[in-house]
């Protein structure tokens, strides 16, 4: 059971449009959600959350989008530069306070000079 | 600071053996919490270790096991190796089990 959806394994842009990375997810219960950033042979690194209580948080040329009623979320890169292209995971915590993040399987954003 | 060191970067061993692999949290973080990651199923939970207490354990065989130690540092285990144990094995380490996690680079796992 894939509670956290990506379903877009890769995404091509061109260096300074916007990228656009979508999850879905599937728990109505989820209340926090992550984005990581993965370069290869690195550990992924945080980005951007939001809490279920926004629907917007936005973070230099980082911002994410939540719609709980479509229970959708979405990750915005504008401009983009070609240091961004890595793999991007959405993420939202199993359980309150157990360490257990639930990832999405990640969109591999490659950004063309 | 330092960050969430794993050791070693890269391992190979036999189909049947065991392994042991470290992770030393960042200093004052007191939750640690390991992932496996494989081509075709992401990032997928293994663990989670809160002063030197199993809180959570994710969907995998007994083969695979871990323990936290006094100082936070982290080891897992994973015995009788099979091929499909071939992955990147991550951890992460947070101060309280909030939302903040930090990775480290992970251990690179080959079983031939």
């Amino acid at each position: 059971d894939q509670q956290v959806k990506q379903n877009s394994p890769s995404l091509s842009v061109q260096e300074g449009r916007i990228s656009i990375l979508n999850c879905d997810y599937t728990n109505s219960m989820f209340d926090y959600f992550l984005w990581y950033k993965k370069y290869p042979a690195e550990g992924p690194t945080f980005l951007i959350s939001i809490s279920s209580i926004k629907d917007k948080n936005e973070d230099g040329r980082f911002t994410v989008f939540l719609n709980k009623s479509a229970k959708h979320l979405s990750l915005h890169i504008v401009p983009s530069q070609p240091g961004d292209s890595a793999v991007y995971f959405c993420a939202a915590p199993g359980t309150s306070n157990t360490g257990k993040l639930i990832f999405g399987q990640g969109t591999t954003l490659q950004v063309k000079p | 600071k330092a960050g969430v060191t794993q050791t070693p970067r890269y391992l190979i061993k036999t189909r049947g053996q065991q392994v042991t692999l470290s992770c030393s949290p960042i200093s004052g973080h007191r939750s640690v919490s390991w992932y496996q990651q494989t081509p075709g199923q992401g990032l997928q939970f293994l663990f989670e270790y809160f002063s030197e207490t199993q809180r959570n354990k994710g969907n995998f065989p007994g083969r695979f096991s871990g323990r936290q130690f006094s100082n936070s540092r982290s080891e897992m285990n994973v015995s009788t190796l099979e091929l499909g144990d071939s992955a990147l094995y991550l951890c992460a380490s947070s101060p309280e089990a909030a939302y903040g996690y930090t990775f480290g680079s992970g251990t690179r796992l080959t079983v031939v």
